[in-house]
């Protein structure tokens, strides 16, 4: 089955700094690989995804991820954080054998201090 | 105008209880799904759906029941609400049954079963 992890719970920085939040998929055959971000109390929001072609994905406000074959790898990142980043973000990879719902990762909660 | 509604976003019933919760998209999409967030914000489907076909997540229990009565609706019918359903509930919708579409998310439906 095609699966995506994310080791860390929580990601933890400081305004301004740069961010990422890691996740590593396991799927065979092509990956198509999504980030996505879940405020307070609302639904899921699509940032970016990844299908083919760069291995760096530009997406909305001001994110972006890097595609790395070798270390199956997928991490989101932004140049500077804002304290309304703070989230929980989810990374998702589509699983052919559901009719190509999303399998999620457990989310990682971003937190952005002033 | 909202691109996938549902309602209602709180659902407080007692245990035992029938309850429906709607969706509606109006993207044009072909396939819809429904998702299922739990305490610990897991995400995991529970089915994908377009006028096609029908896939069933094995492990969702055959109290719940996705109804299409035209393609922008996928209601969600539960019977015999029980404690461990609890949970919120995301409706979602993608152009077309493949694997780079986006998915667009609602809002969700909190169901709290006493």
């Amino acid at each position: 089955a095609q699966s995506v992890a994310q080791p860390e719970d929580q990601v933890n920085v400081a305004e301004g700094n740069p961010l990422t939040v890691k996740c590593t998929y396991s799927v065979s055959g092509n990956p198509y690989l999504f980030w996505y971000v879940q405020y307070p109390n609302r639904g899921l929001q699509f940032l970016l995804k990844y299908i083919t072609g760069d291995n760096l994905v530009k997406g909305s406000y001001g994110f972006e991820a890097e595609f790395n074959k070798s270390q199956t790898s997928f991490h989101l990142k932004k140049p500077s954080a804002l304290v309304s980043d703070s989230a929980l973000y989810f990374c998702a990879v589509r699983d052919s054998n559901s009719g190509y719902a999303l399998n999620f990762g457990k989310g990682t909660s971003l937190l952005v201090t002033p | 105008d909202t691109a996938v509604s549902q309602t209602p976003k709180y659902l407080v019933t007692q245990m035992g209880n029938d309850k429906s919760i709607k969706c509606e998209q109006n993207l044009g999409h072909d396939t819809m799904y429904w998702y299922k967030q739990d305490s610990k914000k897991f995400l995991k489907i529970m089915f994908s759906y377009n006028n096609k076909e029908l896939i069933i997540n094995e492990t969702v229990p055959n109290r719940f029941s996705p109804k299409s009565p035209d393609k922008a609706h996928l209601n969600l019918h539960i019977n015999s609400l029980e404690l461990g359903d609890s949970a919120v509930y995301f409706c979602a919708s993608s152009q077309v049954k493949g694997p780079t579409d986006t998915q667009y998310f609602g809002p969700g439906t909190r169901l709290t079963v006493l």
